[in-house]
């Protein structure tokens, strides 16, 4: 089955910071990358769709300026949070598919921690 | 405005009995629905889904029934294993091209099989 991963799988940085993280398909070109957002015990939440090559659509109510994607490569999308704040404390999840892709495949998801 | 609702939080159920999951959504616009296992820190992992077109789809122990005109679809599981306690989650989406279509998440269903 195809496989996603993500880096780092969680991270701790002080409120004011940066933070990057990785989504990469592994065995198979994605044509299509979504980040998702789950806070403890609710839902995954659609952050944003990205097609590589072009710019990411964003979903209502997130700031796309907070939260920078870019998907470069057909196997390669990145997140990164900008001037992270305790209340961007979550994890987060991407997932993938390609061209004979007919489901999204999630990777591990990275949980986030702003001090 | 959740679209897709599952309105148990939890269920326990005992080894080798039957385990259904319920979903409920709201967009008449949805023609395609997911389930997702979930375990606590990962991402969620494909588990079967189901076409408009059709009412019901079988995959081994796991069956997914879909009431296109109650808006409701059903995961079943039989026999229930220790190995199924987990998070699952209902998603839908909409338009022909499944694997690049944003999904909506319901809320999950924490299942616990009972040994």
């Amino acid at each position: 089955g195809a496989v996603v991963s993500q880096h780092p799988s969680w991270v701790i940085c002080k409120s004011g910071t940066s933070v990057k993280i990785e989504c990469r398909s592994l065995d198979f070109q994605a044509t299509t990358m979504f980040w998702y957002r789950q806070f403890p015990k609710q839902s995954l939440m659609l952050m944003a769709t990205s097609n590589e090559g072009s710019k990411a659509t964003y979903e209502q109510g997130v700031e796309k300026d907070k939260f920078l994607i870019n998907h470069a490569s057909l196997t390669l999308s990145t997140l990164t949070v900008t001037s992270a704040h305790p209340e961007d404390s979550s994890f987060y999840i991407c997932s993938a598919s390609g061209q004979e892709a007919y489901e999204q495949y999630f990777g591990p998801g990275t949980r986030l921690t702003v001090t | 405005d959740q679209q897709v609702k599952q309105n148990s939080p939890s269920l326990s159920v005992q080894e080798g009995r039957i385990s259904i999951l319920n979903c409920d959504y709201t967009n008449s616009m949805f023609d395609y629905f997911l389930w997702y296992k979930k375990y606590p820190a990962e991402g969620p992992t494909f588990l079967i889904s189901i076409s408009s077109i059709k009412d019901k789809n079988e995959d081994g122990r796991f069956t997914v029934f879909l009431n296109k005109s109650a808006k409701h679809l059903s995961l079943h599981i039989v026999p229930s294993q220790p190995g199924d306690s987990a998070v699952y989650f209902c998603a839908a989406s909409a338009g022909s091209n499944f694997g690049n279509e944003k999904l909506t998440f319901g809320t999950g269903t924490r299942l616990t099989i009972i040994p």
